[in-house]
């Protein structure tokens, strides 16, 4: 079992539609992280939830709604999104946010 | 001041040969420096990772170097070999206060054979 885990790997959904990204960790991280990852841009950090509370959120649009339910699960809520949201989605967890990141595989998400 | 300025943007590099990365970063908040290695298809992996109280840190092929006079830092693989094409990520934390992760934009790195 890889220490953190994606899915689904690939998503394809119109712009209105309504799609979750899942994400957990095995690794007993307190802290957990949605990056978008898009080509010749840096990693965009989104959000941050630390003991299941959400710290961060870096001016995210409202169409993008992160949930964490407990340590181990994060999720990404996708609904009306545009084009320019296609990228890779990745999920980070770390021990605590002072700690190094580790990172899923990410979920490659295309908007039609 | 947040920023992590990465390059070259993209390198390539005879098999045996080294491969150098340079980051440099403003924020003097910061104080841990890792890099990250992303194959096609998969999420960062964290690499090897300094603190500013030592001026290199050597694991295996891969070496950082840090300058923390001039706020820079660098990745060197010596050796470089075909596994190690990949597209490398330097990156920059403050540890304590704002916690702080900034990422660099990435080199992608190619090594012939």
């Amino acid at each position: 079992e890889t220490g953190v885990t994606q899915t689904p790997r690939h998503l394809v959904m119109g712009m209105t539609n309504k799609k979750s990204l899942k994400c957990e960790q095995h690794l007993g991280h307190n802290a957990m992280y949605w990056y978008k990852q898009s080509a010749k841009k840096p990693l965009e950090l989104m959000f941050v939830y630390n003991f299941k509370e959400q710290t961060e959120n870096n001016s995210v649009p409202s169409r993008f709604s992160p949930e964490c339910p407990n340590s181990s699960h994060l999720f990404l809520h996708l609904h009306t999104l545009q084009p320019e949201d296609s990228a890779l989605y990745l999920c980070a967890s770390s021990q605590d946010v002072s700690r190094p990141q580790h990172f899923g595989d990410g979920t490659r998400l295309s908007i039609l | 001041q947040q920023q992590v300025k990465q390059s070259p943007q993209s390198l390539i590099v005879q098999k045996g040969g080294i491969s150098i990365i340079n980051c440099a970063y403003e924020n003097t908040a910061f104080d841990y420096f890792p890099w990250y290695q992303q194959f096609p298809g998969k999420g960062p992996a964290l690499l090897i990772a300094i603190r500013p109280d030592v001026s290199e840190k050597k694991e295996g092929r891969f070496t950082i170097s840090f300058n923390k006079s001039a706020k820079q830092f660098s990745l060197h693989i010596m050796d470089s070999q075909p596994g190690d094409s990949a597209t490398y990520f330097c990156a920059a934390l403050a540890t304590s206060g704002t916690y702080k992760y900034i990422f660099g934009t990435g080199t992608r790195l190619k090594v012939l054979a």
